[in-house]
């Protein structure tokens, strides 16, 4: 299994473009997630999918935008990017079980992004 | 306002001793919660987890303990070994159907040899 996989690794973009992070698991989870790490601010939760068809906002939503058509994608757009939005971007992907409990999630390698 | 709080940004340990890694809470709708490991330019890796309906959880040279009523949990590494040295997170969510996980900010763990 590949686990977890995120394209691409590095990625520099100009104020206003628009671009697709890629995210796919293979290991069947219903829970997929996208985060941003930034210095002292940790993983702040961006969007989240609990399965195919399903997505709701995470803590910090603004500018992303995602969609589920596969239980193996979960892609992440930035329709118009932003200095701000230079970050470290991890996907995660975890089982689910108990209603409204996602278990010890599954992360990606990052996405690196710089916005000039 | 920071749900979850790792207050110590970084901490030195000597190999061998043991390393207590803090975090708390605001929520007290918190019942599960977690600890991720993190090395430079990879994603974060699970390492344990606690349920509120224990206070105490060990896997091998990790130990977690959950003091609710301080809105507290803290990581024992015993002993500590220089390949501990990562960042660690705390993450922590409710059963209330949100499937949200909020992380804290971590802490820099260095286990010098």
């Amino acid at each position: 299994n590949a686990g977890v996989t995120q394209t691409p690794k590095f990625q520099v973009l100009k104020t206003g473009q628009s671009m697709t992070l890629q995210c796919a698991q293979d290991m069947n989870h219903e829970y997929m997630s996208w985060y941003r790490q930034d210095p002292g601010m940790g993983l702040r939760l961006i969007h989240y999918s609990v399965g195919a068809g399903i997505t709701d906002q995470g803590e910090v939503p603004n500018g992303y935008n995602v969609s589920r058509s596969t239980t193996e994608d979960f892609p992440l757009r930035l329709l118009s990017a932003a200095p701000s939005q230079t970050s470290v971007y991890f996907c995660a992907s975890s089982p689910t079980g108990l209603a409204g409990l996602a278990y010890e999630q599954y992360f990606g390698p990052g996405t690196r992004l710089t916005v000039t | 306002d920071q749900q979850v709080k790792q207050n110590s940004p970084s901490l030195s340990v000597q190999e061998g001793r043991i390393s207590i890694l803090n975090c708390d809470y605001t929520n007290s709708m918190f019942d599960y919660f977690l600890w991720y490991k993190k090395y430079p330019a990879e994603g974060p890796t699970f390492l344990i987890s606690i349920s509120s309906i224990k206070d105490k959880n060990e896997d091998g040279r990790f130990t977690v303990f959950l003091n609710k009523s301080a809105k507290h949990l803290s990581l024992h590494i015993v002993p500590s070994q220089p390949g501990d040295s990562a960042v660690y997170f705390c993450a922590a969510s409710g059963t209330s159907g949100t499937y949200k996980y909020i992380f804290g900010t971590g802490t820099r763990l260095k286990v010098l040899a």
